[in-house]
C-alpha cells in the first residue's frame, strides 16, 4: 500500500485532455513538493514535473502539473499515443522519500 | 551529455548479498546527491534511500534499515548500494538518480535487474 493514493488506470483518445490525481496527507503533499515521472514500458523513469507544477526543459507543455492542500494533480491536454505510459507522483515524508501507486494512461 | 551508467544483471541465491554499481559522467559528482529506488515485477516505484555524494550523509527507508549500504567514491564518480541477506521478494530491477535540491531526480540509470532465486 502506497503513501500516496493515485488512480491505478486513466485513459483517453488522442487530443483529449486527461488529469491523473494524487493524494497524500499534511506529512508529505501538504508540506512538501510534489513530483511527477513518467515511466513508458520497459524504460527508466523520467522527471516530468518537479516543485509541483515546473517542467524540465525538453518536457512539452502539455504536461502540467497542480498543488491544492494535501492532494496534486497531472494534467496532459492533447493526448497523444506516445503518452501512453505509467506516471508516478512522489513527495518527500519526514524526510523520506514517498512514491504514490502509478497510474497506467491508456491511449484509446 | 549527463549520464548514469548501471552495472549490469545479477542473479544471487536467498541470503546471499548484491553491490550494484552507478558509474556518473558529465557533470560534477559531489554537486549532488544519488537516490536508489527499486521495482519489483509488475510493481510501482520504490524510493530505498540516498546518499550525498559531498559528504557520504546517508537516509534509508526503514524497511530496508540494517540490510542496505550506500556508498560513493568521488574518485571515480561512482556510487554503490549494497543489499544483504536478499530474498525473493527483492528481486526488483534497481535504479540510481540523480538529486538535485532543486529538481528532485532528474537524471536516471538505466536500471540493473535483480534476480534471487534458490
Amino acid at each position: 500500500q502506497s503513501v500516496l493514493t493515485q488512480p491505478p488506470s486513466a485513459s483517453g483518445t488522442p487530443g483529449q485532455r486527461v488529469t491523473i490525481s494524487c493524494s497524500g496527507s499534511s506529512s508529505n503533499i501538504g508540506s512538501n513538493y510534489v513530483y511527477w515521472y513518467q515511466q513508458l514500458p520497459g524504460t527508466a523513469p523520467k522527471l516530468l514535473i518537479y516543485r509541483n507544477n515546473q517542467r524540465p526543459s525538453g518536457v512539452p507543455d502539455r504536461f502540467s502539473g497542480s498543488k491544492s492542500g494535501t492532494s496534486a494533480s497531472l494534467a496532459i491536454s492533447g493526448l497523444r499515443s506516445e503518452d501512453e505510459a505509467d506516471y508516478y507522483c512522489a513527495a518527500w515524508d519526514d524526510s523520506l522519500k514517498v512514491f504514490g501507486g502509478g497510474t497506467k494512461l491508456t491511449v484509446l | 551529455q549527463v549520464q548514469l551508467v548501471q552495472s549490469g544483471a545479477e542473479v544471487k541465491k536467498p541470503g546471499a548479498s548484491v553491490k550494484v554499481s552507478c558509474k556518473a559522467s558529465g557533470y560534477t559528482f559531489t554537486s549532488y546527491g544519488i537516490s536508489w529506488v527499486r521495482q519489483a515485477p509488475g510493481q510501482g516505484l520504490e524510493w530505498m534511500g540516498w546518499i550525498s555524494a559531498y559528504n557520504g550523509n546517508t537516509n534509508y527507508a526503514q524497511k530496508l534499515q540494517g540490510r542496505v549500504t550506500m556508498t560513493t567514491d568521488t574518485s571515480t564518480s561512482t556510487a554503490y548500494m549494497e543489499l544483504r541477506s536478499l530474498r525473493s521478494d527483492d528481486t526488483a530491477v534497481y535504479y540510481c538518480a540523480r538529486v538535485a535540491r532543486m529538481y528532485g531526480m532528474d537524471v536516471w540509470g538505466q536500471g540493473t535487474t535483480v534476480t534471487v532465486s534458490s
